[in-house]
């Protein structure tokens, strides 16, 4: 099956600081989706992405999804406190697939205040 | 709209026994999951539905089954609880439209013993 590389796997980083993570894939995939999961609840959508290049802000967060349809990256900027979680990427093929997600392993973010 | 929501929150097994899970969707999605999610894993997919009547299987459908005899309910049965089965499930629905996005519940905290 598909399989989704997740990197980095945790990250532990001072409040205020950039955090960078992505997702690279063995195949390809027609959208692009990131989520956040807090602790004891279930995944959010945070942002998605629909076309190869595009780029994709959500308030401090900006997503894109890579010009060979093959990976994303996410990027939050100035963190705090409240964006400790973990994030997920997941990749979508519509249509044929019926909108099955293919998930990452997840990035385990921990933001020092 | 209450969205997805999930009984119980939390469940204790023992070995052999059996129980339903509950998810309802108040919001007319067609597309219905199921997830399991173990620690430092992302979700894998049990089963799905594209509409009430119809329901496939995931990845790891094993141990499991479902029914959709409407759009808003879509139970998960555990037949015989094993100890692999001790995990979190989650439910999400989609509406097939614009925005090919699947929205989760808060997740169903399995231990079987």
């Amino acid at each position: 099956g598909q399989q989704l590389n997740q990197s980095p796997q945790s990250m532990f980083i001072q409040e205020g600081e950039d955090v960078s993570m992505n997702c690279t894939s063995s195949s390809i995939f027609n959208t692009w989706l990131w989520y956040k999961q807090d602790p004891g609840e279930g995944p959010v959508l945070l942002i998605a992405l629909y076309k190869a290049g595009e780029l994709t802000s959500n308030g401090r967060l900006t997503a894109q999804f890579g010009i060979t349809r093959k990976d994303s990256f996410l990027n939050i900027s100035a963190s705090i406190p409240s964006d400790v979680g973990i994030y997920f990427c997941a990749g979508q093929n519509s249509g044929g697939s019926n909108y099955k997600l293919t998930f990452g392993k997840g990035t385990l973010l921990t933001v020092n205040p | 709209n209450a969205g997805v929501t999930q009984t119980p929150k939390f469940r204790i097994l023992k070995i052999g026994q059996s129980m339903t899970l509950q998810c309802t969707q108040d919001m007319n999605h067609n597309y219905m999951y199921w997830y399991r999610q173990d620690p430092g894993m992302g979700l894998k997919l049990i089963y799905y539905s594209v509409g009430a009547g119809i329901t496939d299987k995931g990845e790891v459908p094993n141990g499991y089954n479902v029914s959709r005899s409407t759009t808003e309910d879509f139970p998960l049965r555990l037949e015989l609880a094993a100890p692999s089965q001790t995990s979190v499930y989650f439910c999400a629905s989609l509406r097939q439209g614009k925005a090919y996005e699947q929205y989760f519940g808060p997740g169903t905290r399995l231990t079987v013993t």
